[in-house]
């Protein structure tokens, strides 16, 4: 099956730096990639929707200057927490959708756990 | 919009059948998954439907009414490992998937 790697599993940053948390399919080219964000005890939560090479789209509320997201290849897209503070811990989950032959099924990376102290 | 609703909680015993509904309203509709999710975990496919009636897969059923709405999930012959969250998400435009809450399954001995 698809296989969708994210990096890293676990990041602790110090407030007010900025972290890239990366998601790549690894034998299949992704044309839309989601960003998910989960508290614990909670669902996912979509924050965007990047398709290769365009501009991601950004669920209302979540702040577009804050969550910089780039898709430049098929393969890969990037979530940049930038000026990271405490409240932005929490997990972070990509997905991947590919082309028709893959189906309909949605592809998840292993997720993010993002600690800003 | 989208509007899925599950409930929060459930706890069953070992051995026993499950049932975890889901009620959903949106604005476009191309499928109806669900997810199994451990604490801390990413999410795992579990089935998908997007046309009406029950799919099987081993201990784990998946049914949904287009017309209702509305969509379970059957867990047959509870094990322990099978404590976990539950995520029924419904796949709308451009491939999106939304999810619901969540069911936090517990199975006791």
């Amino acid at each position: 099956g698809a296989v969708v790697s994210q990096h890293p599993s676990r990041v602790i940053c110090k407030s007010g730096t900025s972290v890239k948390i990366e998601c790549r399919s690894l034998d299949f080219q992704a044309t839309t990639m989601f960003w998910y964000r989960q508290f614990p005890k909670q669902s996912l939560m979509l924050m965007a929707t990047s398709n290769e090479g365009s501009k991601a789209t950004y669920e209302q509320g979540v702040e577009k200057d804050k969550f910089l997201i780039n898709h430049a290849s098929l393969t890969l897209s990037t979530l940049t927490v930038t000026s990271a503070h405490p409240e932005d811990s929490s997990f972070y989950i990509c997905s991947a959708s590919g082309g028709a032959e893959l189906g309909t099924e949605a592809f998840f990376g292993q997720g993010t756990r993002l600690t800003v102290v | 919009g989208q509007n899925i609703d599950q409930p929060t909680e459930m706890t069953a015993t070992e051995g026993a059948i499950v049932q975890i509904n889901c009620t959903y309203q949106t604005s476009g509709f191309n499928g109806l998954f669900w997810y199994q999710q451990h604490a801390g975990e990413a999410p795992t496919f579990l089935s998908y439907n997007v046309l009406d009636g029950l799919e099987e897969k081993g201990r784990f059923s998946s049914f949904l009414s287009r017309s209702k709405g509305y969509s379970y999930l059957l867990l047959k012959e509870l094990q322990m490992k099978d404590s976990a969250s539950y995520l029924c998400a419904v796949r709308g435009r451009g491939n999106m998937l939304t999810f619901g809450g969540g069911t936090r399954l517990m199975v006791k001995p």
